[in-house]
Parts: structure tokens; sequence; C-alpha cells
């Protein structure tokens, strides 16, 4: 399975302002994909990147809100926009090898707080 | 209706019992799917995945897929305190790659 490296591993942010969220894999990942994970909740999906396109959202996120970037197989990044306190969440990156049936992997995941 | 959905618990099992998870999903269609462990401040962990029918092995972890009856359950024998951890099923939703995630169990092991 792919290595997934992701920093900041954690930040506090002023409400207004935005953050960006880096992931680099250790081999070439067909996709990855953006989730977020409330406290005790489950993870929702924010986007999934591919290679030379854009992004495509899930109901309820939008581009201004997360703009994503995907230059090349192994590396991505999600911006958080003009974060409000409602922002505050885990933001995890996966990535999913190649092959129906490789596994997907998660990065450490970022602790985000907007105060 | 939710796509995956997870006995949401929490479970509490004594150590060395079995302890039993179980999803039900929606898509007749899906291929593949997942059991990951979370660990409290920590990402999810791959641990097993399952792509046929009937039961796959790995260790104390029995991931079992029924495609009929359109359930994935997993089980953990001889569970030992370290299994203590929220457990999340997924699968692949209505064909494509991404991941639809169950709520979660919170599984304890009760020492």
């Amino acid at each position: 399975s792919a290595v997934i490296s992701q920093k900041p591993s954690r930040d506090i942010c002023q409400r207004g302002t935005s953050l960006t969220i880096q992931c680099q894999v250790d081999s070439q990942v067909t996709m990855m994909f953006w989730y977020r994970q409330q406290p005790g909740q489950s993870l929702t999906l924010i986007a999934t990147a591919n290679q030379g396109s854009e992004a495509t959202y899930e109901s309820g996120f939008v581009i201004d809100k997360f703009p994503i970037s995907r230059p090349n197989l192994t590396f991505s990044t999600l911006t958080v926009s003009n974060m409000s306190p409602e922002d505050s969440s885990i933001y995890l990156c996966s990535a999913q090898g190649l092959g129906q049936n490789y596994g997907y992997t998660f990065g450490s995941g970022t602790r985000l707080t907007v105060v | 209706q939710k796509e995956v959905e997870q006995n949401s618990g929490p479970l509490s099992v004594p150590e060395g019992a079995i302890a039993s998870l179980n999803c039900t999903y929606s898509d007749r269609g899906s291929q593949s799917f997942f059991w990951y462990r979370q660990y409290s401040g920590k990402s999810p962990e791959l641990i097993m995945s399952i792509y046929s029918n009937g039961d796959k092995e790995d260790g104390r972890f029995t991931a079992q897929l029924n495609k009929a009856s359109q359930y994935v359950s997993l089980l953990i024998r001889d569970s030992q305190p370290s299994d203590s951890a929220t457990y999340l099923c997924a699968g692949p939703n209505f064909g494509n790659e991404k991941l639809t995630f169950g709520t979660g169990t919170r599984l304890t092991i009760i020492p």
C-alpha cells in the first residue's frame, strides 16, 4: 500500500484566513481523496482529486471554499479558505493504489482549530 | 438511505472472546469492501479488504462478505485490549472508486 505524508499535523488559525494542507505519496497513485472527520463522527468525503483535471466535489462542498490541486501522481493539496470556527475538524487525505483491489491508505491527518 | 450502514454500537467484549462487527450496503454493484481500525486521535488504518463472497482470514481477523444479502462483517477472535478502537467499514459507491464509510463502531475489550 502507498505511504502518505501529510502536513501540517495540526494548526490553530484565525477566522477569515486560509490553510493549505499537503499530502505526498511515496508512489504514483491514480486517485486521491480528501475527507473531513468531525469529533466522534465518521469520515465525510470532500472531493476526489485526479491528476490533470479539476477535482470532483461532493454535495455540500464547493471549490471556492476547498480548492484542491493535483499537479502530479504523487502530490495533492487542499486549501480551507476563509475559515470559520465551523471548519474546525480533522482533514485527511487518502490514496488508492493501482488496481481495483488495492487498499486505500490515509495520511496522518491535520487537526485544524479555527478561533 | 445511506449507502453503507453499520451497527453503531458501542460494543463491549470480554478479553479473549470474539467480537463481531457488521455492515450492510445498498449498492448491489459494489465489488470490494474494507475494514478500517481507528484509534483515538489517529487516522484510519486498513486492516482487511474483501471482494469475493465468503470468508477471508488474516491472523485473528476474519472478514465475511455475503453479496446476496448485502452485508459484510468482521470477526476478531481472541480479542485483546489493544483491539479497543473504532472500526469503520467502507465500500465503493455505485461502482466508482470513492469510498463511503459507515458510521463506525466503537469497540471496547474488557480485561
